[in-house]
């Protein structure tokens, strides 16, 4: 079974610049998550959607970045105009609800796109 | 700020040791999760404790929960050099569905 998918895995551009990072989900799962991590701020959620609808964006940083899920199996953290800040690895996970636990089981995550802005 | 707090930030012990890691959470959850993130790779789900159990065993991990105290624990025992990584406490609040993940904990086993 293929896991979490994200694409590249590592992107270097200069600042000012538009980043697209890229998921594919497990298949199945209808919860996906976006996440951020650095040394200062640890694992950050960014945002997450449930039947690809944005339920709760509260962690995006800025108007600077946008977040999309057109269909089940695809989902994109786009960010413009990029800035050094936003250097991070970049995670996305997926999970599914869990009828018993009444939550969502634990996620599975991509191996992240570490991002680096000059 | 982030919901679980991981204690300590590093530890290093020998291999054949067990190791202790202890997370503490502010308010009311569903379940508590263990991850592990080896280095340049996502993190992976170790063990789920819900919030009407109070330990749970995998292998060679041992999970505690004391929902009065707020706290878990994650205990490795028999430590390998693989277990070389960074543990993270995840929890879920009730009723909700996002997953607050803690600062971690640095675990190296040496060989």
């Amino acid at each position: 079974d293929a896991g979490v998918i994200q694409s590249p895995r590592h992107e270097v551009t200069e600042m000012g610049q538009e980043v697209t990072l890229r998921c594919k989900p497990i298949s199945g799962h209808d919860y996906l998550f976006w996440y951020r991590q650095t040394m200062m701020r640890g694992l950050e959620l960014l945002i997450y959607f449930n039947n690809n609808v944005p339920i709760d964006d509260s962690g995006m940083p800025e108007d600077r970045f946008s977040a999309k899920m057109p269909n089940a199996s695809f989902s994109t953290l786009k960010i413009q105009p990029s800035e050094p800040r936003d250097s991070a690895v970049y995670f996305c996970a997926s999970s599914h609800r869990d009828s018993v636990l009444l939550s969502n089981q634990p996620q599975h995550f991509g191996d992240g796109t570490r991002l680096s802005i000059l | 700020s982030q919901q679980g707090e991981e204690d300590p930030q590093a530890l290093s012990i020998q291999e054949g040791e067990n190791a202790t890691m202890n997370c503490s959470y502010k308010t009311s959850i569903n379940n508590l999760q263990w991850y592990r993130q080896n280095s340049g790779r996502g993190l992976v789900h170790l063990i789920l404790i819900r919030s009407n159990e109070r330990e749970k065993h995998s292998g060679r991990l041992r999970v505690t929960l004391d929902t009065s105290k707020k706290s878990s624990s994650l205990l490795i025992t028999a430590s390998r050099a693989a277990d070389t990584a960074s543990y993270f406490c995840a929890t879920v609040n009730t009723g909700g569905f996002k997953t607050i993940f803690g600062a971690g904990t640095r675990l190296f086993v040496k060989a």
